[in-house]
């Protein structure tokens, strides 16, 4: 799978949006972005995902460059309980076994009052 | 149903003590994993089960043994730990691929055990 990196750690002021940036130069064409963010001291929670479409739901979007080799999520209003570390994968999904998930060092994310 | 349980949520145990973390999950997906993640580092992958089989084992000491019973069911027996082995230890599930299953591929996370060895 390939490597990310993000950038160690970013502050936003609540209700404005939150851009986090992720780079993953090496990624190969099938392998798909997904996002995740941690709480303090609870699992990971699921965002959103993309090969490289911009995809949107209802928790953030996620724009992802023509040349694949880099994405951002945007949280749109940025709220205190956003405040978490948040993770960049690229990952093979459709591959014959369940693959790799394997998480970089993340950017911690402080939404500001 | 969209949980993944762990149990115990706290944990502490001698480094000569046998102890197991569980995690349960009823989203019928075939694929799990065990994460281990020290205080302020990202979760590592230790071990992925798909349909039961053992898939990757990401050269894990044999202290840690995983056992994945059922579907819905996945162990991780300890034994002879050291105090380095203190963590969150983290369990996750998804489809794997190629079920024919509508599915966006994520992992579902479960709270975690949180392990200190003394």
């Amino acid at each position: 799978d390939a490597k990310t990196t993000q950038p160690p750690s970013m502050d936003c002021a609540e209700g404005r949006a939150a851009n986090l940036p992720c780079n993953h130069s090496t990624i190969s064409g099938n392998e798909y972005v997904y996002w995740y963010r941690q709480i303090h001291s609870q699992g990971p929670q699921y965002i959103i995902h993309g090969l490289k479409n911009n995809e949107t739901n209802e928790m953030a979007s996620l724009i992802i460059t023509e040349d694949r080799k880099s994405s951002t999520l945007i949280l749109p209003h940025a709220t205190l309980r956003d405040t978490a570390v948040y993770y960049c994968i690229v990952r093979a999904y459709f591959n014959t076994n369940a693959g790799k998930s394997t998480f970089g060092d993340g950017t911690t994310l402080t939404v500001k009052p | 149903d969209t949980e993944v349980t762990q149990t115990p949520k706290h944990l502490v145990m001698g480094m000569t003590n046998k102890k197991s973390l569980k995690c349960e999950q009823h989203m019928g997906h075939r694929a799990m994993y065990w994460y281990k993640q020290k205080a302020k580092k990202p979760p590592e992958l230790m071990f992925v089960y798909s349909y039961e089989k053992l898939s990757i084992n990401e050269s894990v000491p044999s202290r840690f043994s995983p056992e994945c019973p059922n579907s819905s069911l996945l162990n991780l027996h300890l034994h002879a730990l050291q105090p380095e082995d203190s963590a969150l230890y983290l369990c996750a599930s998804s489809h794997p691929a190629r079920t024919g299953v509508e599915s966006t591929g994520e992992l579902f996370f479960g709270e975690g055990s949180r392990l200190t060895v003394l």
